[in-house]
């Protein structure tokens, strides 16, 4: 399996909601990544995991809250967004903490109205 | 500043073609230079480069590191129209840090 799979693949969500997404891979990587693309920009790193702690957060707001449950999988929690929050929201992992080859996911296209 | 510069940043090319993608990097301390391919959505992991000179091959695909004129190309022959993406070369300066992104060459195969 060298798959990170993501959910859900589309959402729309309001201001005032609170939301999830999630992420999987049974790579046995050790490293996985939360990305926010805009369209026509190259992927922006918005949090590492490094062995299922927090090793990076790239001044994301606390609106965006990563959690990390096991070795498999990444949840990003939603909480107050604002339109500009709309983005397509990558997932990626890695066999270990040194970005290299990353896998990504197909990614959750996020709508905030 | 530490930055990536890909060129073109759009190319049209019939299928049949030969192309070469750029990627140039400034060296604030070098690990590895990636190359990735991004249709719709997922990036999906083409090279790793680490070494100058040695050329990484995948089918119709290849590229090669020169760490001294500090650049990548990414080559591909015989283009399809399944090859229509847009090509990233991100950079790792080690460490740990985050990957430096260029704004990728968006590569449109016609029949």
């Amino acid at each position: 399996d060298t798959e990170v799979t993501q959910t859900p693949k589309h959402l729309v969500m309001g201001m005032t909601n609170k939301k999830s997404l999630k992420c999987e891979q049974h790579m046995g990587h050790r490293a996985m990544y939360w990305y926010k693309q805009k369209a026509k920009k190259p992927p922006e790193l918005m949090f590492v995991y490094s062995y299922e702690k927090l090793s990076i957060n790239e001044s994301v707001p606390s609106r965006f809250s990563p959690e990390c449950p096991n070795s498999s999988l990444l949840n990003l929690h939603l909480h107050a967004l604002q339109p500009e929050d709309s983005a397509l929201y990558l997932c990626a992992s890695s066999p270990l903490p040194t970005n290299e080859k990353l896998f990504f996911g197909s990614g959750t296209q996020l709508s905030v109205l | 500043e530490d930055k990536v510069v890909q060129s073109p940043l759009s190319l049209v090319v019939h299928e049949g073609d030969t192309v070469t993608l750029n990627c140039s990097y400034e060296v604030t301390n070098f690990r590895s230079l990636l190359w990735y391919k991004q249709e719709k959505k997922a990036p999906t992991f083409l090279f790793m480069l680490t070494s100058s000179g040695i050329e990484k091959k995948s089918g119709r695909l290849s590229s090669i590191l020169d760490k001294k004129e500090l650049f990548s190309i990414l080559n591909i022959t015989a283009t399809q129209t399944g090859d229509s993406a847009v090509y990233l070369c991100p950079r790792n300066a080690g460490n740990n840090r985050k990957l430096i992104w260029g704004l990728g060459t968006s590569l449109a195969v016609n029949p």
